[in-house]
């Protein structure tokens, strides 16, 4: 079947520091991959995507590649800000119209 | 903007009551679905509608029923609260591409 797995936090990094979230998909065909985040008290929002293999999606600092070969989708930002502080959660859609969500992973940037 | 909106932001019912959660969405999406949001657990999918009166079970549907009776407009239905439901509750819609834009969230208490 289709399964999200990303790194459990809470993840903790003083501002300025480099982050990484891992993220490894298992899925079957060729699916899309996204990356949402989610501010204190907010619904989520797309942060990034990428749609095939080798793709780059990119937004606000933070970039994220489409590894088919190690079926990855990390998310990476050189440098993080207290603002950066939410919950991120990888996700996948291979067809129709279901998107299958990781646990999320809760980053605190501290100052 | 797309905006996405949902009736109560917390909402505090008592085991047996029956709850509506209501969410609007102004961007004339045909695609609009309802989540929870549980720690550990991430999102889970309880009813997706592709079109007006049209809907598909998602992968928690116990317990719950949904309506959509005009495109914009998507509520799901609680007949009869259990404590087990407490949660958040996310609706999302989609545009024709893969972006899911959501609400706010209903935090729900089943007492």
């Amino acid at each position: 079947g289709n399964s999200v797995t990303q790194m459990e936090g809470p993840v903790t990094l003083s501002e300025e520091a480099f982050l990484t979230i891992n993220c490894t998909y298992t899925a079957t065909g060729y699916p899309s991959l996204f990356w949402y985040v989610q501010y204190p008290g907010e619904g989520l929002q797309l942060l990034l995507k990428a749609t095939k293999a080798d793709d780059k999606g990119s937004n606000k600092g933070f970039e994220a590649t489409y590894r088919k070969e190690t079926t990855s989708f990390h998310l990476e930002k050189g440098s993080v800000q207290v603002s950066d502080s939410a919950v991120y959660f990888c996700a996948l859609r291979v067809r129709g119209f279901k998107t299958i969500f990781g646990a999320g992973t809760r980053l605190f940037v501290k100052a | 903007d797309v905006k996405v909106t949902q009736s109560s932001r917390y909402l505090v019912k008592r085991t047996g009551e029956k709850v509506f959660l209501e969410c609007v969405q102004d961007m004339d999406h045909e695609n609009m679905f309802w989540y929870r949001q549980d720690p550990g657990l991430g999102l889970r999918l309880i009813y997706f509608s592709y079109d007006v009166k049209m809907k598909e079970k998602g992968d928690i549907p116990e317990g719950y029923s949904v309506s959509r009776e005009k495109k914009e407009r998507f509520s799901l239905i609680l007949e009869s609260a259990s404590t087990n439901q407490t949660s958040m509750y996310l609706c999302a819609s989609k545009t024709s591409t893969d972006t899911q834009y959501f609400g706010p969230g209903t935090r729900l208490t089943v007492l």
